[in-house]
């Protein structure tokens, strides 16, 4: 089986501009997570989805949106991009929402 | 103050010792993760705990719930082992990471 996927691996964005981010789960994972982790820092929370409805929300803005859609795959929508937005976005994925999660290759975004 | 605290933050070990690294959290919470991030960004799951302890190959989780602290153990340690080891536990449907404990380990 494959493992999460996410894309695109790489991203260079500049301040104001829109981005998505995309991962597909595991087959049979309904539960994506959402993580930014910045680099020399742990992860941090930001979204997790369970069968397309939100389940909970880190202390992130509201330039952060997500969604997720029937196939059980992820979009992660950040707004008005700010510096401090560059990072790396990690997408994890388990069967249910409170299971092992296996996590995607991340998507480095920089912001300039 | 965060919510998940690790220590030490940095660890460097000669091969075939005995490594533990150490986990406390001031939440209530449903389990605790340990995860490896190698350079490069990827992150694998080690273990999930929610109680007592687990073991896989060389590694050993052990979890107090009482106490609100758990350790990753690394018996017989390797070079490969070298890695960001990370602690997070799950309060609610939102997760708190640790800043993670560096790990080299020489041959």
């Amino acid at each position: 089986d494959a493992g999460v996927t996410q894309s695109p691996t790489h991203l260079i964005k500049t301040r104001g501009q829109h981005v998505t981010l995309r991962c597909s789960p595991i087959s049979g994972h309904k539960s994506v997570s959402w993580y930014q982790q910045v680099l020399g820092q742990g992860p941090q929370f930001i979204f997790q989805y369970y069968e397309k409805e939100e389940r909970g929300r880190g202390n992130f803005p509201d330039r952060f949106s997500a969604r997720q859609f029937p196939n059980y795959s992820s979009e992660l929508n950040v707004n008005a991009l700010l510096l401090g937005d560059s990072a790396l976005y990690l997408c994890a994925s388990s069967r249910f929402s409170r299971e092992t999660q296996y996590f995607g290759p991340g998507t480095r975004l920089l912001v300039l | 103050k965060n919510e998940v605290e690790q220590s030490p933050q940095n660890l460097t070990a000669q091969e075939g010792e005995f490594i533990t690294i150490n986990c406390s959290y001031s939440v209530g919470i449903s389990a605790l993760h340990w995860l490896q991030q190698h350079p490069g960004g990827g992150i694998v799951s080690l273990f999930m705990l929610s109680s007592g302890k687990k073991k896989h190959g060389r590694l050993i989780a052990t979890i107090n719930i009482q106490e609100k602290h758990s350790s990753l153990h690394i018996t017989a340690s390797h070079p490969r082992d070298s890695a960001v080891y990370i602690c997070a536990v799950l309060t609610g449907n939102q997760f708190y990471f640790g800043t993670g404990t560096s790990l080299t380990v020489i041959p």
